[in-house]
């Protein structure tokens, strides 16, 4: 069982917007730690697509946004591509467990 | 480019030993901090190591702590990982992942291709 739980899959429609959620507790996000997303396609590394919450780095598309309050954080997709379809995983540091968490990862379908 | 690529992946008996090697180029090697993460088939990552850009500091998940070893050379720019006494569940594509900085709770980027080791006799 993960430390970060998120939904297994999410979908929608073409040009519509999703959200993934990423519950934690007290000893990673709660506790103020930053959460990373990551995209990964079928039969590739996984790709850093938010950085300390809500950053972007450079080539990532706007269409893409990160936010983070209490135990929680969520990646936002609007607009959402073909090119979308992925697994996406949140990344914190858990402070019990002295390492590095990821999500269960959230199986994104564009439909 | 940064670029980072992982060798040594093998099938592995129960009980083995392998060696994992990552080649890192196109950065300053030495002023980042380094990981191993695995993804085992149909699962999502796992972290199971980190070292500190001197080499200094190194860390473990408990599902691999007292069996591997980390370490780097960054005068070859290359980041290894020892694995011994390779268990069924340690099968799994191994990445190799840039830390964002030289020390802390970073984010990975970039990451490996991987390289996959299988533990089974």
């Amino acid at each position: 069982q993960s430390v970060l739980t998120q939904p297994p899959s999410v979908s929608g429609a073409p040009g519509q917007r999703v959200t993934i959620s990423c519950t934690g507790s007290s000893s990673n996000i709660g506790a103020g730690l930053d959460v990373h997303w990551y995209q990964q396609l079928p039969g590739t590394a996984p790709k850093l697509l938010i950085y300390r919450n809500s950053n972007r780095p450079s080539g990532v598309p706007d269409r893409f946004s990160g936010s983070k309050s209490g135990t929680s954080a969520s990646l936002a997709i609007s607009g959402l591509q073909a090119e979308d379809e992925a697994d996406y995983y949140c990344q914190s540091y858990d402070s019990s467990l002295s390492g590095f968490v990821f999500g269960n990862g959230t199986k994104v379908t564009v439909l | 480019e940064v670029q980072l690529v992982e060798s040594g992946g093998d099938l592995v008996q129960p009980g083995g030993s392998l060696r994992l090697s990552c080649a890192a180029s196109g950065f300053t090697f030495s002023g980042y901090s380094m990981n191993w993460v695995r993804q085992a088939p149909g699962k999502g990552p796992e972290w199971i190591s980190y070292i500190s850009s001197s080499g200094v500091s190194v860390h473990y998940a408990d599902s691999v702590k007292g069996r591997f070893t980390i370490s780097r050379d960054n005068a070859k720019n290359s980041l290894l990982l020892q694995m011994s006494s390779l268990r069924a569940e340690d099968t799994a594509v191994y990445y190799c992942a840039r830390g964002a900085s030289a020390a802390g709770f970073n984010w990975f980027d970039p990451w490996g291709q991987g390289t996959l080791v299988t533990v089974s006799s």
